[in-house]
């Protein structure tokens, strides 16, 4: 049980460039997110998806789209990069556990763009 | 909008000493979330509180939560250098499945 997984750990890209994240989790859970986080900011979401098939725009969701290719997968695209998009991104996914929203994290991806 | 405050942001204490990190909320929630991020590492859950008057206690770390008062507060008695880590609250935002996190407190445990 791998929980949730992501890729790459560490990337540089150049202004302009596009590049995908990717996410996956074995826990069954129909709700994924994807969070930024900078420092002092706390963590922002990004992007979330309730189920298959459905995406909803967080807090600070310019200059990115996202795909749930299945249940498992989750993915987050950067078309264009740039550098105030230069941040740890961590992808979660939840179930609902006694009432409570139990969130797990993956190990995080650090993007730097130059 | 749900706004969600920590603070402080920033503590340095001494072992042994005891100390209090607040979380205020904006609007009714009845669920908040307790995370710990060590430097370079991903959250990790420590406390899941679902009601008024909710206590949950975890070796030195203690979390509680006032609904009506809108705060939680993570308490932590006769600090170690193993809990310096960043804390995170999160409140459940009612009707969705999302958490709007507060910004962290980073704490720092000195010998």
């Amino acid at each position: 049980n791998a929980g949730v997984t992501q890729t790459p750990k560490f990337q540089v890209l150049k202004t302009g460039q596009s590049m995908t994240l990717q996410c996956a989790q074995d826990m069954n859970h129909n709700s994924m997110y994807w969070y930024r986080q900078d420092p002092g900011m706390g963590l922002r979401l990004i992007y979330y998806s309730a189920s298959e098939g459905t995406t909803d725009k967080g807090e600070v969701p310019n200059g990115y789209n996202v795909s749930r290719l299945n249940k498992r997968e989750f993915s987050l695209r950067l078309e264009s990069a740039a550098p105030s998009q230069t941040s740890v991104y961590f992808c979660a996914s939840s179930g609902r556990l006694a009432g409570g929203l139990e969130q797990y994290f993956g190990p995080g991806t650090r993007l730097t763009v130059t | 909008e749900l706004k969600v405050e920590q603070n402080p942001l920033f503590l340095s204490m001494q072992e042994g000493k005891n100390y209090t990190i607040y979380c205020n909320y904006s609007t009714t929630s009845d669920r908040l979330y307790w995370y710990r991020q060590d430097p370079g590492k991903s959250l990790e859950s420590l406390f899941v509180l679902l009601s008024n008057g909710a206590v949950k206690q975890e070796g030195r770390l203690m979390a509680s939560l006032d609904t009506k008062a809108r705060l939680s507060t993570l308490h932590i008695t006769a600090a170690v250098h193993d809990l310096s880590a960043t804390y995170f609250c999160a409140v459940d935002k009612g009707g969705s499945e999302k958490l709007v996190f507060g910004k962290g407190t980073k704490l720092t445990v000195n010998p």
